[in-house]
C-alpha cells in the first residue's frame, strides 16, 4: 500500500500570502496519478488537480500542482478568507487507492 | 446538473448490517466508475472501495475486504455498497464519488456527493 504524508498538518497565513502543500509517497505514484482535493467546513470534497498538475473544470489558476515520483506539491497563491479548508492528495494509480491525512489551511 | 444522492445511511448495533445507495443523476452512469469514501468524525479521508463501468472490477481496503460489497444497477443509475459485521470503527459519513472515466486507476474523482452518516453502536 502506497502511503501518502502530508506536511505541514497546519497552516496559518495571512490574506494575500502563497501557501506550499506537500505530499510525499513511500514508493513511486505509477505515472503521476495523484489528486488534490479541497475540503471546506462541512463541505464534501472538491476536485482541484489530478494527474499531478491538470486543474480539475472551474478551478482557478491560483492552484497549481507539481511533482513527480514521490514529492508533490500544491501551490495556493494569493490566499483568500475562501481558501480556508482542509486539503487532500490522493493517489489513484495503484490499488488500494490512497489518501493523505490532509493539511488544514487557516486565514488569519 | 452532475447529482449524487446518498442514503440508507444510520444508526446500526455493532455485528449488523446496512446497504448504502446513491442515486446519481445529470451523467452517463455507464459511463463512469465510482468509489466509495468515508471520513470518521473529526478525520480525515479513507478510500473504501471502487468499481468499474463495467462492474466487473472491483477494489477494497484492507479495512472493509471481505465485509463490505460494491456493486451497481446500471438500470436504476444506482451504485450501492453492502455494509456486513459492522464496528465502531467502521462509523462515518460515506460518500459516493465519481470517477472521471469508466476504468479505475487512471483517473480521479471528479464529483463527489453529500455523504451520508453510518453510527455503529449499541
Amino acid at each position: 500500500e502506497i502511503v501518502l504524508t502530508q506536511s505541514p498538518g497546519t497552516l496559518s497565513l495571512s490574506p494575500g500570502e502563497g501557501a506550499t502543500l506537500s505530499c510525499r509517497a513511500t514508493q513511486i505514484v505509477n505515472s503521476g496519478y495523484l489528486a488534490w482535493y479541497q475540503q471546506r467546513p462541512g463541505q464534501s470534497p472538491r476536485l482541484l488537480i489530478y494527474d499531478t498538475s491538470t486543474r480539475a473544470t472551474g478551478i482557478p489558476d491560483k492552484f497549481s500542482g507539481s511533482g513527480s515520483g514521490t514529492d508533490f506539491t500544491l501551490t495556493i497563491s494569493s490566499l483568500e478568507p475562501d481558501d480556508s479548508a482542509v486539503y487532500y492528495c490522493q493517489q489513484y494509480g495503484i490499488p488500494p487507492l490512497t489518501f493523505g491525512q490532509g493539511t488544514k489551511v487557516e486565514i488569519k | 446538473e452532475v447529482q449524487l444522492l446518498e442514503s440508507g445511511g444510520g444508526l446500526v448495533q455493532p455485528g449488523g448490517s446496512l446497504r448504502l445507495s446513491c442515486a446519481a443523476s445529470g451523467f452517463m452512469f455507464g459511463s463512469h466508475a465510482f468509489s466509495w469514501v468515508r471520513q470518521a468524525p473529526g478525520k480525515g479521508l479513507e478510500w473504501v472501495a471502487a468499481i468499474s463501468g463495467s462492474g466487473l472490477t472491483t477494489y477494497y481496503s484492507d479495512s472493509v475486504k471481505g465485509r463490505f460489497t460494491i456493486s451497481r444497477d446500471d438500470s436504476k443509475n444506482t451504485l450501492y455498497l453492502e455494509m456486513n459485521s459492522l464496528s465502531a470503527g467502521d462509523t462515518a459519513v460515506y460518500y459516493c464519488a465519481r470517477i472521471s472515466m469508466i476504468v479505475i486507476l487512471i483517473a480521479p474523482n471528479d464529483f463527489w456527493g453529500q455523504g451520508t452518516l453510518v453510527t455503529v453502536s449499541s
